[in-house]
């Protein structure tokens, strides 16, 4: 069974500093890799997802992440974060009908 | 872009009682809905997959007679929480999918349930 691996829980980051969440998978192939922003009162939305091609995906908000299959990661970065960014994280990887996801890393962000 | 909504958006309820939390695809046809839930910082744990007019497809460990599933039209699908405890108090996030991809798959913003 596949699963996903998010090894960072918090991260406080200083508002225009740049930015890498952590996301390892756990699968036998190459899975299909998303990441999803969830705010308060919000439903999770997606910030960009990779299923085979490039290996960097740019997604949405100035958001990308890199797929390195040596490494089974898909790690999400910014280069220069907003206050509007906090908000919890969550990898996921999709096997046929499902998503998995990871633990979630909560993203702070200091004035 | 597609809207899926939930209702409540959070319930207090009582031991014993139960409660029902709708999910709803505003925008576009729901082939396929799912149920999960949440702990407090915690990811998000699939519970079942309805397909409409079909019985619920429940994950391992969910007791189908403790949530029970109704997607009883392509832009609707209900979860009932039947004699609630609060053990079962979470966030419950439901998602619908318009095409058969796994990223067609849009989500709900969660019903927090709170049994007292």
């Amino acid at each position: 069974a596949q699963s996903v691996t998010q090894p960072d829980i918090h991260i406080t980051v200083s508002e225009g500093a740049s930015l890498e969440l952590r996301c390892n998978y756990s699968y036998g192939a190459t899975p299909y890799l998303f990441w999803y922003v969830q705010s308060p009162g919000q439903g999770l939305q997606l910030l960009l997802k990779y299923f085979s091609g490039d290996t960097l995906v740019q997604g949405i908000k100035g958001f990308e992440a890199e797929f390195k299959r040596s490494q089974s990661s898909f790690n999400l970065r910014k280069p220069s974060v907003h206050w509007s960014d906090a908000a919890e994280y969550f990898c996921a990887v999709g096997v046929g009908n499902m998503l998995t996801f990871g633990g979630g890393t909560r993203l702070m962000v200091k004035p | 872009g597609a809207v899926v909504s939930q209702h409540p958006s959070w319930v207090i309820c009582k031991s014993g009682t139960s409660v029902k939390i709708e999910c709803r695809s505003l925008d576009f046809q729901a082939t396929t809905m799912f149920w999960y839930r949440q702990f407090p910082k915690q990811s998000l744990m699939l519970m079942a997959t309805s397909n409409e007019g079909s019985k619920a497809t429940y994950e391992q460990g969910v007791e189908k007679d403790k949530f029970l599933i109704n997607h009883a039209s392509l832009t609707l699908s209900t979860l009932t929480v039947t004699s609630a405890h609060p053990e079962d108090s979470s966030f419950y996030i439901c998602s619908a999918r318009w095409g058969l991809s796994v990223d067609e798959q849009y989500f709900g913003p969660g019903t927090r349930l709170t049994v007292t």
